[in-house]
């Protein structure tokens, strides 16, 4: 069955602290793996990764696949209260169009 | 440029009955997207219509109805409501079918069935 598996499920933080966030799959015939920020409406796109070990960085945010151990890690440096949101990880899957699969996410809270 | 639309925002619906959710984008996009988001859970692929005239089953199907009525407008029918359809409902649309990562969403139907 295919699967993404999102760590941990929630988590609390203070402003200036760093996150690591987990996202692991397991699909037939991966295509790219996608991270989404949700905050209390629709999900935005943050980064697409297709290849094993090339980091994708914007601003404080940065992300990183690796085919093999079949996993991706977000990491967001210096957090600040407006990184509050639901993170959610998503894997396309199989043949031309392609399917997508999300994970349940993580719930991420910043205090000041 | 208002992006993707739906209509209602906010919905209650009794077992059994009907509605028809709207959503319209104005981006000349060609695939536009049904989703469900359930709480504590990722969101879950409805029907997607990949092209104008073409509609095609996601991951939960069931008890749903779709219909493209021209390039902009993809609404979603649920034809005998049930309370396990209580749900966020989120259109979105992308340029060319499979392009996820240039999905844009819209702002989701709060949906609930008693």
């Amino acid at each position: 069955e295919d699967k993404v598996v999102q760590s941990p499920l929630s988590l609390v933080v203070h402003e200036g602290d760093t996150v690591t966030l987990n996202c692991s799959y397991e699909v037939t015939n991966f295509r790219s793996l996608l991270w989404y920020k949700q905050e209390k409406k629709a999900p935005t796109f943050l980064f697409m990764l297709t290849s094993s070990g090339i980091e994708k960085k914007s601003g404080r945010l940065s992300s990183i696949l690796d085919k093999k151990e079949l996993f991706s890690i977000l990491n967001i440096t210096a957090t600040q209260t407006g990184d509050s949101a639901v993170y959610l990880c998503a894997v396309e899957y199989g043949g031309s169009q392609g399917n997508l699969i999300f994970g349940k996410g993580t719930k991420l809270s910043v205090k000041p | 440029n208002a992006g993707v639309t739906q209509t209602p925002k906010f919905q209650v619906l009794k077992t059994g009955q009907s509605m028809t959710l709207q959503c319209a984008q104005d981006m000349n996009h060609n695939s536009m997207y049904w989703y469900r988001q359930d709480p504590g859970m990722g969101l879950r692929l409805i029907y997607y219509s990949a092209s104008e005239g073409t509609t095609d089953k996601g991951e939960v199907p069931n008890g749903y109805n779709v219909s493209r009525l021209n390039k902009r407008e993809f609404s979603l029918r649920l034809e005998s409501a049930a309370p396990s359809q209580t749900s966020v409902y989120f259109c979105a649309s992308s340029e060319a079918a499979g392009h996820y990562y240039e999905q844009y969403f819209g702002p989701g139907t709060r949906l609930t069935v008693t």
